[in-house]
């Protein structure tokens, strides 16, 4: 299994400002995949970030707005650029298995609950 | 592109009965995975399924995959209050799409 921690777990910020969040991982991961929740909501998939390469970005979100840094095997950031209230969600980064390139079995940080005012 | 539907949304259950949550993904996949999530907490990995029509138990919690692995579910028996939280299922076509999650609740 996998330990994760998040920075921040929480922040309160003002529209058109940026927020990075970081993800670190108590051992070496190949995949780090980053999930917005809405309140009450599902997860949804933001991006696949592998190490070495260019991060993966699902239908509806771009690298403009959420940029992914991946610089090595247990540390991972996203920013959310530009803020609006819409954006107020909770964003979780996820692992697969440690030396596994598989998105098998996830393991989920505790996740950043951010709100835009 | 992959979708997977899940009901009951919610389920609201007296304590010592049993329920089961239902996903159905419109594509078939390489495998399901289910995650349980505390109020307040993030998604917790319960269980995986691989092969066609498996079953898998872990004390209470009974998971199965269909035959055309497009469908699955979760039966849970003799409810207790820890089993209070919302249950997701992730459909993995090579990456992870989420239900919509059942949120249990139990009146003792």
């Amino acid at each position: 299994s996998a330990v994760i921690s998040q920075k921040p777990s929480r922040d309160i910020c003002q529209r058109g400002t940026s927020l990075t969040i970081q993800c670190q991982v108590d051992s070496q991961v190949t995949m780090m995949f980053w999930y917005r929740q809405q309140p009450g909501q599902s997860l949804t998939l933001i991006a696949t970030a592998n190490q070495g390469s260019e991060a993966t970005y699902e239908s509806g979100f771009v690298i403009d707005k959420f940029p992914i840094s991946r610089p090595n095997l247990t540390f991972s950031t996203l920013t959310v650029s530009n803020m609006s209230p819409e954006d107020s969600s909770i964003y979780l980064c996820s692992v697969g298995p440690p030396g596994q390139y598989v998105t098998d079995t996830q393991y989920f940080g505790p996740g950043t609950r951010l709100t835009v005012l | 592109g992959q979708q997977v539907m899940q009901i009951p949304q919610y389920q609201h259950v007296q304590e010592g009965e049993d329920f089961t949550t239902y996903c159905n993904s419109s594509t078939t996949l390489s495998n399901i995975q289910w995650y349980k999530q505390r109020p307040g907490g993030h998604p917790v990995f319960l269980i995986q399924l691989v092969k066609s029509g498996e079953v898998k138990k872990q004390k209470r919690l009974t998971f199965q995959f269909g035959e055309a692995k497009k469908n699955s579910s979760l039966h849970i028996t003799a409810t207790q209050t820890t089993d209070v939280g919302t249950y997701f299922c992730a459909g993995n076509d090579y990456k992870l799409s989420f239900g919509a999650g059942t949120t249990v609740t139990v009146r003792a």
